[in-house]
């Protein structure tokens, strides 16, 4: 089992909807969670950290439950430049190298 | 530009070549990390370095597989007698030390592709 589950999708959606992705880690003991964007062909880059109680920024919101070991990132009035693949990131716990484990990846597609 | 550099962006090379990549991590970063990308895939975590130090090694990294920073600043990763399943995106990412660096910042990647 991979430590860190995602739906590979594509979700397909329209400009302005609403649109969700999940991921699931194997590991409980892991100590922080994050989602990364990454366009075709370009490098990882860090779109939120996940906190325990939820964090929001702007259109993006993030949640985190440990009990059940399940991240969620919500997207508002989705945009076309939101078009990309979003990974689910952890570092697993008392990992002193801080090395990010990172599902396959959720590809979102916005279209007109 | 002060991003993560890395060189060559494209390597192509025949089965069996030895290639060596480099990164240059954002100068005040002290942490370096190689991971590797395949399509379809996320990035799979190879090697650590705190400062000049590798601390750490993925069982993922063979044998023919070896990673420097000789002076704690720019990095290089050579595979040895490449074979076809080490083509990949190679990326190469930097971070501050301590638990208020999480956040690593990565360079565009060097594309190898074994024929």
């Amino acid at each position: 089992r991979k430590e860190v589950e995602q739906d590979p999708g594509p979700f397909n959606v329209p400009e302005g909807a609403t649109v969700a992705f999940n991921c699931t880690y194997s590991n409980s003991a892991s100590q922080s969670f994050f989602w990364y964007r990454q366009d075709c062909r370009k490098e990882p880059k860090l779109l939120m950290s996940v906190y325990s109680s939820g964090n929001e920024d702007g259109r993006f919101t993030a949640q985190l439950n440990r009990a059940s070991q399940y991240i969620s990132l919500l997207i508002r009035d989705s945009k076309l430049s939101d078009s990309a693949t979003y990974l689910c990131v952890v570092i697993p716990w008392m990992d002193s190298s801080y090395k990010l484990i990172f599902g396959s990846g959720t590809r979102l597609l916005v279209r007109p | 530009d002060t991003g993560v550099s890395q060189d060559p962006r494209h390597k192509i090379t025949k089965r069996g070549q030895n290639v060596t990549f480099r990164c240059d991590p954002i100068s005040e970063h002290n942490r370096l990390y190689w991971y590797r990308q395949t399509l379809g895939q996320g990035p799979e975590f190879l090697t650590y370095f705190q400062n000049e130090a590798q601390l750490e090694k993925s069982r993922l990294l063979s044998d023919r597989f070896s990673a420097e920073r000789p002076k704690g600043s720019f990095s290089t990763l050579e595979i040895q007698r490449t074979e076809q399943g080490d083509s990949a995106m190679y990326l190469c990412a930097s971070s501050f030390g301590g638990q208020e660096g999480y956040e690593q910042y990565f360079g565009p990647g060097t594309r190898l592709t074994v024929t």
